[in-house]
């Protein structure tokens, strides 16, 4: 069963405007990763944010995480059509566990 | 392209038929995943290997599902007696000893019949 859920499940906006996904998770975390899967595709891995940070960024990409809520949002600024793609975050599972558990993604579509 | 490689990228069969598939994680890599990914969802672990050992199976992997990796290197999963429920996308992954960035393969897409 996954672990996380992501909202919105789809999502659809124009090209340069932001786009924010968010994650929950159910247990505690070392960690929170958020990957890419264009259609078809393996995925890729974007960012991994620590339980003991609440702010990252990368490039475009800023992510949160509140560990009091089991919660993370991805955002991407300035969007751009080859974003399109759906996004997936994943944890760690339970304190120990050695594999991700992956949400079930947000489908994210740029229009031109 | 992530390093990762796998063999076939699709594979449509008859139900009952036996398939095998391929990962070649990348060579420093010692940790190899699998999962499997149906319509609309995220991938699902299946299993994983330290180096050649098969460290954790998940209870989605039924007795007719087996996960190889001699010598550490590449890895075979081999379905039995597929079922129509087995079509999926079965994703290979690879990381060196944490659950850190995992590096995955572009997946083979099985559909049985």
């Amino acid at each position: 069963s996954q672990q996380g859920e992501e909202d919105p499940q789809a999502l659809s906006i124009q090209e340069g405007e932001n786009a924010t996904m968010n994650c929950s998770y159910k247990t505690s975390i070392n960690n929170l990763q958020w990957y890419r899967q264009n259609s078809g595709r393996g995925l890729v891995h974007l960012i991994l944010i620590r339980s003991n940070e609440r702010e990252k960024h990368s490039g475009r990409l800023r992510v949160t995480l509140d560990t009091s809520k089991k919660s993370s949002s991805l955002l991407i600024t300035a969007s751009r059509a080859a974003d399109t793609a759906s996004y997936f975050c994943a944890t760690d599972g339970d304190q120990g566990a050695q594999k991700l558990v992956f949400g079930q993604g947000t489908r994210l579509t740029i229009n031109p | 392209d992530t390093g990762v490689s796998q063999d076939p990228r699709h594979k449509i069969t008859k139900r009952g038929q036996n398939v095998t598939f391929r990962c070649d994680p990348i060579s420093e890599h010692n940790r190899l995943y699998w999962y499997r990914q149906t319509l609309g969802q995220g991938p699902e672990f299946l299993t994983y290997f330290q180096n050649e050992a098969q460290l954790e199976k998940s209870r989605l992997l039924s007795d007719r599902f087996s996960a190889e990796r001699p010598k550490g290197s590449f890895s075979t999963l081999e379905i039995q007696r597929t079922e129509q429920g087995d079509s999926a996308m079965y994703l290979c992954a690879s990381t060196w000893g944490s659950l850190d960035e995992q590096f995955f393969g572009p997946g083979t897409r099985l559909t049985v019949l």
